[in-house]
């Protein structure tokens, strides 16, 4: 069975203020992906990042950038230079690749991210 | 030019009725999902179709009955809503040549 833990509940930083949000994820599977979104307070899941099991380099996009580790099993998100419109909740998840409709997503509890101006 | 609506965004509701949620996707996609957020904002797969076939069905109370006429479209009917219904439904779609699942606003239902 697949899990994804975000141990970090709740986090709060001042406006730019580097911040890392952590995800560790369970699998027995060697073919899997990873994911992150946001979930900012009107409410929409909105798609960060896509990462498959073979992938382990790590991504910049702006102030955002996404760290995966097989070797420890993490999926580590960092916003540099945080905004005030970075508050959300930001959600990890793990998909198996099963095909034609078989992946589901498990999401982690998420984790509550309030940059203070 | 939304890619994936559903409607309605909010549902008041008594104990006892049935209702339905719609979704709808303009994606070209072939694989459509349901996923419940509970109070604590934990998100849970519940249904998967695939090509308008049901694929997951994640033990979800045979209450929930979901309905795809076309690929395009997933509905969610729920038969006698209970308190414990009250959630935000989200819907999902994506296409089966790669993985990312994009997400509907979501339907707040809340059950009185």
């Amino acid at each position: 069975a697949q899990k994804v833990t975000q141990a970090q509940t709740e986090i709060s930083v001042v406006e730019k203020e580097d911040v890392t949000l952590d995800c560790v994820y369970e699998t027995r599977d060697t073919t899997y992906y990873l994911f992150w979104y946001k979930q900012p307070p009107s409410g929409e899941l909105v798609f960060l990042i896509r990462r498959n099991s073979f992938d382990e380099q790590n991504e910049i996009s702006g102030r955002y950038s996404w760290n995966f580790q097989k070797s420890t099993s993490s999926f580590n998100f960092t916003i540099t230079a945080s905004q005030v419109v970075d508050s959300a909740v930001y959600f990890c998840a793990l998909s198996e690749a099963r095909g034609f409709g078989n992946e589901k997503l498990t999401f982690g509890t998420g984790t509550r991210l309030t940059i203070i101006p | 030019d939304t890619a994936v609506s559903q409607t309605p965004k909010y549902l008041v509701t008594q104990m006892g009725n049935d209702k339905s949620i719609k979704c709808e996707q303009n994606l070209g996609h072939d694989t459509m999902y349901w996923y419940k957020q509970d109070s604590k904002k934990f998100l849970k797969i519940m249904f998967s179709y695939n090509n308008k076939e049901l694929i997951i069905n994640e033990t979800v109370p045979n209450r929930f009955s979901p309905k795809s006429p076309d690929k395009a479209h997933l509905n969610l009917h729920i038969n006698s809503l209970e308190l414990g219904d009250s959630a935000v439904y989200f819907c999902a779609s994506r296409t089966s040549l790669q993985e990312t699942q994009y997400f509907g606003p979501g339907t707040r239902l809340l059950v009185l």
